[in-house]
């Protein structure tokens, strides 16, 4: 079965970058009908999608609004995992993350990371 | 965005309850409407998918149903296991999806 495995620091500095990497077994992160993405929860703004990226005969990325510019998300096709960069960070981006399979509806979630962004 | 509005926002029940959760969308969102399962300090579960499609290995007690804006999630009978905080999602415009605020079930 699928399962991902996060990692990344748990407490970043305001103004600082972000890096999330969620490594993947049981799938591929280069499969034909797979996407991935990035979520954080808060209580202040609940679930909120930030990211997705997917292959089909090429790479394709999208963002939310609220992080566009500021975020990018990576495959690495040979370490099977994706990675989540997040920059200008401020105490609003404090949140659990989580890195989940699927573009629509999202299964299974990774462990989720708790990231405080605090100086 | 498509704003999910869920209610109540809490409920408390007893086990062998039969519980309705509903989920209302801003506008229509046909039949792209998602359920998870979120236990204290773990990550959600899909429990159902498409309005009224179960994720495998969710038990057939939850229930989906709906279209267009307004949606329900019934568990038919609660069970122990079945204590957590309930979302909807609506997939309508992936992948710049929402979420409603959620639902808490709490044992009476």
């Amino acid at each position: 079965q699928v399962q991902l495995q996060q990692s990344g620091p748990g407490l970043v500095k305001p103004s600082q970058t972000l890096s999330l990497t969620c490594a993947i077994s049981g799938d591929s992160v280069s499969s034909n009908s797979a996407a991935w993405s990035w979520i954080r929860q808060s209580p202040s703004r609940g679930l909120e999608w930030l990211a997705r990226t997917y292959y089909r005969s090429k790479w394709y990325f999208d963002y939310s609004v609220s992080v566009m510019g500021r975020a990018t998300i990576s495959p690495d096709t040979s370490r099977n995992q994706f990675s989540l960069q997040l920059n200008s960070l401020t105490p609003e981006d404090t949140a659990v993350y989580y890195c989940v399979r699927g573009g629509s509806h999202f299964e299974p979630w990774g462990q989720g990371t708790l990231v405080t962004v605090s100086s | 965005d498509i704003q999910m509005t869920q209610s109540p926002s809490s409920l408390s029940a007893s086990v062998g309850d039969r519980v309705t959760i509903t989920c209302r969308a801003s506008q229509s969102v046909v039949n792209y409407l998602n359920w998870y399962q979120q236990k204290p300090g773990k990550a959600p579960e899909l429990l159902i998918y498409s309005t009224s499609s179960l994720q495998s290995g969710v038990p057939s007690r939850f229930r989906g149903s709906g279209s267009g804006t307004e949606f329900t999630l019934t568990i038919s009978s609660l069970q122990p296991e079945d204590f957590a905080t309930y979302y909807c999602q609506q997939s309508y415009t992936s992948p710049r999806v929402t979420f409603g605020a959620g639902t808490k079930v709490e044992i009476k």
